[in-house]
């Protein structure tokens, strides 16, 4: 079965400096994953997804993600984090095995500090 | 139009109550999804329409009833709900259903579900 751990609860950056958020799937083949970024009371917004090809995607907002299939990870990345980043984060995974459905991380809290 | 959206915003309602929500998109995706979220924690899949036929239902009470009148269209129909079931409920579209080829889920704002 596919499962994806995301290791920090919460992360607390000051604007301007670098964020990487973690993440780590457990799937036997090339899996489907995506960022989401959920804003307080609101639906998801993907930011990246990765599907084959070029491990390193760019998403909107200036996030990045790599793919490294040797440590089974998706971190998600941003160079200069600005304070309306402050939302929760999700990493998923989707596989054609599992009828396509989506497996969500536990998520992560970003707060930015002015 | 690459967006969802779902009405009510906010929905308070009795447990004896009969209430529907609704979720439109006129993007021309062939799935629609609903998930259910409870706070601090990631959505989890209710149901999954593909051609208007629902295609998955992970095993929800009856008290939650899908239904699907056109292609652009999901309602949610609520009866006889628990305090429990309080939490966002989130409207969620893709171009082509799972498994065949997976796309990116499209989500709506969601409707903030209260029961007394």
């Amino acid at each position: 079965a596919q499962s994806v751990t995301q290791p920090d609860i919460h992360i607390t950056v000051s604007e301007g400096a670098s964020l990487e958020l973690r993440c780590n799937y457990s799937y036997g083949a090339t899996p489907y994953l995506f960022w989401y970024v959920q804003s307080p009371g609101q639906g998801l917004q993907l930011l990246l997804k990765y599907f084959s090809g070029d491990t390193l995607v760019q998403g909107i907002k200036g996030f990045e993600a790599e793919f490294k299939r040797s440590q089974s990870s998706f971190n998600l990345r941003k160079p200069s984090v600005h304070w309306s980043d402050a939302a929760e984060y999700f990493c998923a995974v989707g596989a054609r095995t599992n009828a396509g459905k989506s497996t969500f991380g536990d998520g992560t809290t970003l707060t930015v500090k002015p | 139009d690459t967006e969802v959206t779902q009405t009510p915003k906010h929905l308070v309602m009795g447990m004896t109550n009969k209430k529907s929500l609704k979720c439109e998109q006129h993007m021309g995706h062939r799935a629609m999804y609903w998930y259910k979220q409870k706070a601090k924690k990631p959505p989890e899949l209710m149901f999954v329409y593909s051609y208007e036929k629902l295609s998955i239902n992970e095993s929800v009470p009856s008290r939650f009833s899908p239904e699907c009148p056109n292609s652009s269209l999901l309602n949610l129909h609520l009866h006889a709900l628990q305090p429990e079931d309080s939490a966002l409920y989130l409207c969620a579209s893709s171009q082509d259903p799972p498994p065949s080829s997976y796309n990116e889920q499209f989500f709506g704002p969601g409707t903030r579900l209260t029961v007394l």
